[in-house]
């Protein structure tokens, strides 16, 4: 079954350093997998995807994120933190017309 | 483009009375779903459409019911609300199934006292 795991439900970072949050995945074939963040009182918002190719993909925001066949992840990361980008992480993956997706990561940058 | 509009963005219920979440997409979306949101359980899909006239069960569509007589409309009724569905409803489309994404609309938030 496919699914998507988010270690951490919350990641505190000083602003101005760098920033990595965790999935990892379970699916079969080769696989999609997606970014979202989402603000205070706000729907999500697609940061960036990944489908075939160059295993760094890079979004909006700045934001990058790094996808190991071996090691089934796709952490998201950033070189310098905002205090901006404080907010809810999701992680997702499609399974047909549905998509499944994480269980969230709280990011917190301090100022 | 308006995106996805979801209305009301804030509704009190009491227990046993019905409502309709509206869901409203302008972007020609084939597939749209309602997800609810709770502390440390993410998203979790209620029910979704892959179009016009076509819906089927997400993970909790328990007490929830959809239709999707237009392609541009997926409006979501809780038949007999109960404290167990006070949460935050997403409405989300998406032009095709795999690697699209969604579009989500902004919300709304649902207590039911």
């Amino acid at each position: 079954a496919q699914s998507v795991a988010q270690p951490e439900d919350q990641v505190n970072v000083a602003e101005g350093n760098p920033l990595t949050v965790k999935c990892t995945y379970s699916v079969s074939g080769n696989p999609y997998l997606f970014w979202y963040v989402q603000y205070p009182n706000r729907g999500l918002q697609f940061l960036l995807k990944y489908i075939t190719g160059d295993n760094l993909v890079k979004g909006s925001y700045g934001f990058e994120a790094e996808f190991n066949k071996s090691q089934t992840s796709f952490h998201l990361k950033k070189p310098s933190a905002l205090v901006s980008d404080s907010a809810l992480y999701f992680c997702a993956v499609p399974r047909g017309y549905k998509y499944i997706f994480g269980t969230g990561t709280r990011l917190k940058v301090l100022a | 483009n308006a995106g996805v509009t979801q209305t009301p963005k804030f509704q009190v219920l009491k227990t046993g009375q019905s409502m309709t979440l509206q869901c409203a997409q302008d972007m020609n979306h084939e597939y749209m779903s309602w997800y609810r949101q709770d502390p440390g359980m993410g998203l979790r899909l209620i029910h979704y459409s892959v179009g016009a006239g076509i819906t089927d069960q997400g993970e909790v569509p328990n007490g929830y019911n959809v239709s999707r007589s237009t392609t541009e409309d997926f409006p979501l009724r809780l038949l007999s609300a109960a404290p167990s569905q006070t949460s935050v409803y997403f409405c989300a489309s998406s032009r095709r199934q795999g690697g699209y994404g969604y579009t989500f609309g902004s919300g709304t938030r649902l207590t039911v006292v």
